[in-house]
């Protein structure tokens, strides 16, 4: 069965940082690309960050560009978000999603989430 | 970037009633449009993909329609089930965006 588990969320000072991850199951990670989709409390889906399945190109959301990187471990089967500089408008439910095969950008299994607060 | 406007942003039915949601591209983005459902306190499912393939194990009452800049989601009767909250998003080109939802309920 196909999954994606996240963790790593949690309350944060502005500026601070958090690193999000990604347990994946069920597939081989290093076959698919893989994203990082956010959504404010209350708010629709906001793209935040894709990696291509072999690593040759990353993209990101103008707004997190030079704040977030985003990496994969296939030997652990796991994807990151590393999260730097945070400020109160990157308040949101953080899930991770795979790419359907060789469909950049067609996301077609996502975990259930993981919570990120920015507050003082 | 590609604006995607989604209407309308909320509408009520009734249980068999046929259901129908727009989303409007700023600019040609072929047939690269996927439609999701998100239930409260869940991750987005992936309903529809290339703007009119059914994904495998989505109901048949789900369906998608359009090409260009013009799409059109439909459920032919509503379910009680399908209470949720829908989303269409482009992958045409980065950054990948999404319409603003539709809320549905009964």
């Amino acid at each position: 069965q196909v999954q994606l588990v996240e963790s790593g969320g949690g309350v944060v000072q502005p500026g601070g940082s958090l690193r999000l991850s990604c347990a994946a199951s069920g597939f081989t990670l290093s076959n698919y690309g893989m994203h990082w989709v956010r959504q404010a409390p209350g708010k629709g889906l906001e793209w935040v960050s894709f990696i291509r399945y072999d690593e040759s190109d990353k993209n990101y959301v103008d707004s997190v560009k030079g704040r977030f990187t985003i990496s994969r471990d296939n030997s652990k089967n796991t994807l990151y978000l590393q999260m730097n500089s945070l400020r109160a408008e990157d308040t949101a439910v953080y899930y991770c999603a795979k790419d359907k095969y060789r469909r950049v950008g067609l996301m077609d299994v996502w975990g259930k989430g993981t919570t990120v607060a920015v507050s003082s | 970037d590609i604006q995607m406007t989604q209407s309308p942003s909320s509408l009520s039915a009734s249980v068999g009633d046929r259901v129908t949601i727009t989303c409007q591209a700023s600019q040609d983005i072929t047939n690269y449009l996927t439609w999701y459902q998100q239930k409260p306190g869940k991750g987005p499912r992936l309903l529809i993909y290339d703007a009119s393939s059914l994904e495998t194990g989505v109901p048949s009452r789900f369906s998608g329609s359009g090409s260009g800049t013009d799409f059109t989601f439909t459920i032919s009767s509503l379910q009680p089930e399908d209470i949720a909250t829908y989303y269409c998003q482009q992958y045409d080109s980065f950054p990948l965006t999404f319409g603003g939802g539709t809320k549905v309920e009964i």
